[in-house]
């Protein structure tokens, strides 16, 4: 079966660093995505991993462990409009299943 | 990345009546799409995937009788919500598949539409 484990709610401060898990058991993975959802908003495509390793993009990394069933998704100088849910999702076939979403709050 | 478009991003309705989505795809022709459904504060769920000129595939626990899907061109889309009901209301979303960069493959989502049954 498919199970996306991320933790519900984070908190950290503007300007700081913070980092988000996920765990994933899937079959026929094909690769672990994050999106960010703003809320009332559709999810927007942040990153993608199929080899081990850290992906970086701007102020955003991603980073897979296949044989840990194991991503992360790394945000650098936090700015407030980071505030937003965080949905890590891995692909199996031609499907994504998606955790539920981790909702990051930005403070000050 | 893809571009997807959805309408109407918002609706209100009676229950017992039917409610029409239609997704678009604006920048290429797409054999496949996806439908999904979140409730507050939940995860996306996938209900369906549609196929341009065949049947939609339908997961489990998703009735295919109440929720129709209709792809009849490469570029639209269509998800109705028959005799809905106030347990319909929901955010239900389209996605494609598009390129994430390279030959990476990802899904791009459409904007949404949320519904709300009274």
């Amino acid at each position: 079966g498919q199970n996306i484990d991320q933790p519900t709610e984070m908190t950290a401060t503007e300007g700081a660093i913070v980092q988000i898990n996920c765990t994933y058991q899937t079959s026929g993975f094909n690769g672990l995505f994050w999106y960010q959802q703003h809320a009332g908003e559709a999810p927007t495509f942040l990153s993608y991993n199929v080899l081990d390793g850290l992906e970086e993009k701007g102020r955003f990394s991603s980073f897979l462990s296949r044989s840990k069933g194991y991503s992360y998704l790394l945000l650098k100088e936090l700015q407030m409009k980071d505030s937003a849910s965080y949905l890590c999702a891995a692909g199996g076939g031609n499907k994504l299943t998606f955790g539920t979403g981790t909702q990051l709050k930005v403070e000050l | 990345g893809a571009v997807v478009s959805q309408h109407p991003s918002r609706v209100i309705c009676k229950s017992g009546t039917s409610v029409k989505i239609e997704c678009r795809s604006l920048d290429f022709q797409a054999t496949t799409m996806f439908w999904y459904r979140q409730f507050p504060k939940q995860s996306l769920m996938l209900m369906a995937t549609s196929n341009e000129g065949s049947k939609a595939t339908y997961e489990q626990g998703v009735e295919k009788d109440k929720f129709l899907i209709n792809h009849a061109s490469l570029t639209l889309s269509t998800l109705t919500v028959t005799s809905a009901h106030p347990e319909d209301s929901s955010f239900y979303i389209c996605s494609q598949r598009g390129l994430a960069g390279g030959l990476r493959e990802t899904q791009y989502f459409g904007p949404g539409t949320r519904l709300l049954v009274l």
